[in-house]
């Protein structure tokens, strides 16, 4: 089974601008959950999807949002950036059904840096 | 909500020895707690994960001990190799949700 992928792997942006992230799950999954990751702050969890549908969400202000589609695949939006918005935000996606539903599989990553 | 503390943040030990890696967790329903590994650049790899049912699980090498009284739970690394050398998180989930809490990270540098 091919693994959870993001694009783009690497994104410049300035300040004001807004971008999309990208995130398919493994076949299969039907849940996708969404962190952030700076040095600081460690893993934080922005919000995941299930079935098309906001189940959970962190505490981020709104310019934070996300989807999920019918086929499982979600984006995230940060609408006018920051300076501390650049971090590497990753993926991850379970099954949350069956035998080991609650094992999380993280994608390779986006690397955004806000100039 | 649920608020895991890991200790140590950085853990130095010589090729060989053992390490060990502790997390505290507030939340008496969290039910799941996994451990990841994560290498400079690369994405966090689950290396071994305990359910509230079981006391230890071991996986050669690695083992995870949770003590669900004290609610805390700690990762063992035996006869480390520089290859071991990453940040490893701990996070734990709470029974009927999907989200997981990690702690902070640590360090563990192994020298040959």
């Amino acid at each position: 089974k091919a693994g959870v992928t993001q694009t783009p792997r690497y994104l410049i942006k300035t300040r004001g601008q807004q971008v999309t992230l990208s995130c398919s799950p493994i076949s299969g999954h039907r849940s996708v959950s969404w962190y952030q990751q700076t040095p600081g702050q460690g893993l934080q969890f922005l919000f995941e999807y299930f079935s098309e549908t906001q189940r959970n969400k962190g505490n981020f202000p709104g310019r934070f949002s996300g989807r999920q589609f019918s086929n499982s695949r979600s984006e995230m939006n940060v609408s006018t950036l920051e300076l501390g918005d650049s971090a590497l935000y990753l993926c991850a996606s379970s099954r949350e059904e069956g035998q080991g539903k609650e094992t999380q599989y993280f994608g390779p990553g986006t690397r955004l840096l806000v100039l | 909500g649920e608020n895991v503390e890991q200790h140590p943040s950085t853990l130095s030990v010589q090729e060989g020895d053992s390490a060990v890696i502790k997390c505290t967790y507030s939340d008496s329903a969290s039910n799941y707690f996994p451990w990841y590994k994560q290498e400079l650049g690369k994405r966090p790899q689950l290396i071994i994960d305990i359910r509230s049912n079981v006391g230890e699980k071991k996986d050669q090498r690695i083992a995870v001990t949770l003590n669900k009284t004290a609610k805390h739970f700690s990762l063992h690394i035996t006869e480390t190799q520089p290859e071991d050398s990453a940040v490893y998180f701990c996070a734990a989930r709470r029974s009927g949700y999907s989200t997981l809490t990690f702690g902070k990270g640590t360090m563990l540098l192994v020298s040959p």
